[in-house]
């Protein structure tokens, strides 16, 4: 079954302080992957977008990372600012009809002065 | 910029009644989508569309329609509201199939009491 999880669901940080999100996933088979922020009461905003052959992509203070033979990706963040508190959403693309899109539940991320 | 837009931000709907939810893209994409979002949930597809008057049922069909008769523009129809379908609704958008970046609208919650 093609799932996305990731980790961990919620978490506080202090603002100047980095982090890391996690994405595990099984989709089969891979196209890419792309993690989004969702600020509270908005539509998702693409961050990045891997494939395959890609294992590091940046975004200004965003990081995502890719490792296609563990199935694993992680997002971090840098010097976080009060803006940075959000949900990120990791989402894997399959190849095939429509290129189908698996959600992940989200970490929900906030950060504190 | 793409811009995808939503009817309404905000809305409230009693059992039994017929809710339209109309999105709007202005980038003359071919694939539009919906999704439901609901809390500890990823998001799930509820239709699609890769053209006009074109609909294909995602995950979640089940108490919704679609309706496609232009090409800017994505209609979900809740035939009879029900309760267990209070949810924030979410809007895409896409270009052609090899395109990889999809484009959130702002979101409709949507309570139905």
């Amino acid at each position: 079954k093609n799932q996305v999880e990731q980790s961990p669901q919620s978490l506080i940080i202090l603002e100047g302080k980095n982090c890391t999100l996690q994405c595990n996933y099984t989709v089969s088979p891979f196209s890419n992957l792309r993690w989004y922020k969702q600020d509270t009461g908005r539509g998702p905003v693409s961050l990045t977008i891997m494939t395959f052959s890609e294992n590091t992509k940046s975004n200004g203070r965003y990081t995502a990372t890719l490792d296609a033979d563990t199935k694993q990706s992680s997002l971090h963040i840098t010097a976080s600012q009060l803006s940075d508190s959000a949900s990120y959403i990791c989402v894997v693309s399959a190849y095939g009809y429509g290129n189908k899109l698996v959600f992940g539940a989200g970490t929900i991320l906030r950060v504190k002065s | 910029d793409v811009k995808v837009t939503q009817s309404s931000r905000y809305l409230v709907k009693r059992t039994g009644e017929k809710v339209f939810l109309e999105c709007v893209q202005d980038m003359d994409h071919e694939n539009m989508f919906w999704y439901r979002q609901d809390p500890g949930l990823g998001l799930r597809l509820i239709y699609f569309s890769y053209d006009v008057k074109m609909k294909e049922k995602g995950d979640i069909p089940e108490g919704y329609s679609v309706s496609r008769e232009k090409k800017e523009r994505f209609s979900l129809i809740l035939e009879s509201a029900s309760t267990n379908q209070t949810s924030m609704y979410l809007c895409a958008s896409r270009g052609d199939r090899g395109s990889y970046e999809q484009y959130f609208g702002p979101g409709t919650r949507l309570t139905v009491t």
